[in-house]
């Protein structure tokens, strides 16, 4: 099945830093989605984009849907050490189709 | 807050067993599906079902069943386990239409099969 190209595969960073990590397609998704998924636990909704070329913010996290329909970045402000964990993109098609799911960007926040 | 539970949050089983994952979900959401996580393949789709006795394959079915008789529960069958089937299992359900379908996971079964 089809997933989404989503990179880095692994960050180490330093606490304070800001993080980014982006997603492509080689087709269009209708919506993109970004998850956070802790240690031993199952993926948490971060953010949800609807329209093309939307940018929504989360506190210190701000995404944004691609013009072309094809790509989804996230960038993490001033990172802490609690922004440890897996981020993955996610893309719907159309409405009521499952998610694709990248592979996800394995942050590490180093103190 | 959407709740979705998952019955164990680890298991072992042995090579032929029959294995059950369940999951139950408080929303009255339509979708459910099932998904396998492994180190560096990320999310994959094994089943999914958008009404009650109604199911659809995902990208990797084969080795997998389910069942959904209610509405709030979406079970997961392994025939006759097998090691490749080692994995973390994650359980999610969404309500169907934008723009509210998001998908709400559970908190994942770690399988083991021996």
């Amino acid at each position: 099945g089809q997933q989404l190209n989503q990179s880095p595969q692994s960050m180490f960073i330093q606490e304070g830093e800001d993080v980014s990590m982006n997603c492509t397609s080689s087709s269009i998704f209708n919506t993109w989605l970004w998850y956070k998924q802790d240690p031993g636990e199952g993926p948490v909704l971060l953010i949800a984009l609807y329209k093309a070329g939307e940018l929504t913010s989360n506190g210190r996290l701000t995404a944004q849907f691609g013009i072309t329909r094809k790509d989804s970045f996230l960038n993490i402000s001033a990172s802490i050490p609690s922004d440890v964990g897996i981020y993955f993109c996610a893309g719907q098609k159309w409405g009521n189709t499952p998610l694709v799911f990248g592979k996800g960007t394995r942050l590490s926040v180093i103190a | 807050d959407v709740k979705v539970t998952q019955s164990s949050r680890y298991l072992v089983k042995r090579t032929g067993e029959k294995v059950f994952l369940e999951c139950v979900q408080d929303m009255d959401h339509e979708n459910m599906f099932w998904y396998r996580q492994d180190p560096g393949l990320g999310l994959r789709l094994i089943y999914f079902s958008y009404d009650v006795k109604m199911k659809e394959k995902g990208d990797i079915p084969e080795g997998y069943s389910v069942s959904r008789e209610k509405k709030e529960r979406f079970s997961l069958i392994l025939e006759s386990a097998s090691t490749n089937q080692t994995s973390m299992y994650l359980c999610a359900s969404s309500y169907p239409g934008l723009p509210k379908d998001t998908q709400y996971f559970g908190p994942g079964t770690r399988l083991t099969v021996l």
